[in-house]
């Protein structure tokens, strides 16, 4: 079974700060991990993935999140908030290759609010 | 670019109504997912499918049921809807393989009242 944590529902960050939102994971084999963004009254859209190879993903609109195994972590950070930022970040994991066990599990979402 | 799509971006039923959700992808994915978003919850499966006319429970199918009689498209049905069915509703779609992303929906905002 698999699990994801995202501790804050809210964070708030002034405009050109640094951005961290947190997740932890727990999983019986090695996961994949995601993060996805969801704007305003929109479907959620892909941020980036951790496949297991490089540990520190880049993902688009200058965000990246790092995989560390021994705080089973994927924590989510981009270096200076811009305005439109501004959405809900979901965390989730998938067990790979777990015949019948394709699904993604999410996180309870973190809502970040840019101050100007 | 994939391309999941969905038939409302909201709608208002009544309680007992039959209310019909559709969605469709263009990617030829195999799988599909119909998913419940609510605050401070998540997202939550109801139902996905790995093939046509496959369907799987998610972990909240209780008050759904689901159809997917082509590859493309993947319906939820809510056979007498309820008050605490009011929610957002998404549809997602991946390839049949392990851990493939996940691509979703514009989502249906459902009211029912």
């Amino acid at each position: 079974a698999q699990s994801v944590t995202q501790l804050g529902s809210h964070v708030s960050v002034s405009e050109g700060a640094l951005v961290l939102l947190r997740c932890n994971y727990s999983s019986s084999v090695p996961p994949y991990l995601f993060w996805y963004v969801q704007y305003p009254n929109q479907g959620l859209q892909l941020l980036l993935k951790y496949t297991s190879a490089a540990t520190l993903v880049k993902g688009i609109n200058g965000f990246e999140a790092e995989f560390k195994k021994s705080e089973t972590s994927f924590h989510l950070t981009k270096p200076s908030a811009h305005m439109s930022d501004a959405a809900e970040y979901f965390c989730a994991v998938i067990l790979p290759g777990v015949f019948g066990n394709e699904k993604l599990t999410f996180g309870t979402g973190t809502r970040l609010t840019i101050i100007p | 670019d994939v391309k999941v799509t969905q038939s409302s971006r909201y709608l208002v039923k009544r309680t007992g109504e039959k209310v019909f959700l559709e969605c469709v992808q263009d990617m030829d994915h195999e799988n599909m997912f119909w998913y419940r978003q609510d605050p401070g919850l998540g997202l939550r499966l109801i139902y996905f499918s790995y093939d046509v006319k496959m369907k799987e429970k998610g972990d909240i199918p209780e008050g759904y049921s689901v159809s997917r009689e082509k590859k493309e498209r993947f319906s939820l049905i809510l056979e007498s809807a309820s008050t605490n069915q009011t929610s957002m509703y998404l549809c997602a779609s991946s390839f049949y393989r392990g851990g493939e992303t996940q691509y979703f929906g514009p989502g249906t905002r459902l009211l029912v009242l």
